[in-house]
């Protein structure tokens, strides 16, 4: 499976637009990036995901580089309620089931 | 509200205790997941159903046994757990098993405390 590497906490400020990074530069050709969030003692909640394209949605918007080897996740207006842990995954097929393994995410803390 | 209600939502159970995690998806999906999430520790995938089928076991001890008897319904047996196992146990669902394009839906949890 490839693996993500994202930084392990971030903050922004109320208002501005929240960018958060994801490396996962193994990414082969088959596997998707997924951005989930995880409000705290609640189960993870999707949030959007692309293969190669840039992807928007009523929540988030997802910039995938050209080589695919990293990603950003952009929250346009963040909002109290955006704190959470966020989790880049790749997902993957193989012979059993697809998998989505989850990493340590990045904690985005949003300041008033 | 994901369309994914698990119960109950906080446990306490002793160590010679036998109890039942219990999942309902009302999405119409065909797979169904259960995940435990230790504390400061990434979520652990532990099993995967596919139309009731098991079609993965990531290395969990026996004290742990999974039941599908539909679609939409996963349960999780516990007995003779231990301490470390106090965890969340999330339950997820999706359309399909096997496809990479596939969102999964989570439950709220439940807390498990080991004493």
């Amino acid at each position: 499976d490839a693996k993500t590497t994202q930084p392990p906490s971030m903050d922004c400020a109320e208002g501005r637009a929240a960018n958060l990074p994801c490396n996962h530069s193994t990414i082969s050709g088959n596997e998707y990036v997924y951005w989930y969030r995880q409000i705290h003692s609640q189960g993870p909640q999707y949030i959007i995901h692309g293969l190669k394209n840039n992807e928007t949605n009523e929540m988030a918007s997802l910039i995938i580089t050209e080589d695919r080897k990293s990603s950003t996740l952009i929250l346009p207006h963040a909002t109290l309620r955006d704190t959470a842990v966020y989790y880049c995954i790749v997902r993957v097929v193989d012979s059993s089931a697809s998998k989505i393994i989850f990493g340590s995410g990045t904690r985005l803390s949003i300041r008033p | 509200e994901t369309g994914v209600t698990q119960t109950p939502r906080h446990l306490v159970m002793g160590m010679t205790n036998k109890k039942s995690l219990k999942c309902e998806q009302h999405l119409g999906h065909n797979a169904m997941y259960w995940y435990k999430q230790s504390a400061k520790k990434p979520l652990e995938l532990m099993f995967v159903y596919s139309l009731e089928e098991r079609v993965e076991n990531n290395s969990v001890p026996s004290r742990f046994s999974p039941e599908c008897p539909n679609s939409s319904h996963l349960f999780l047996h516990l007995h003779t757990l231990q301490p470390e196992d106090s965890a969340l146990y999330l339950c997820a669902s999706s359309q399909v098993a096997r496809a990479t394009n596939e969102k999964l839906f989570f439950g709220s949890g439940t807390q498990l405390s080991v004493l």
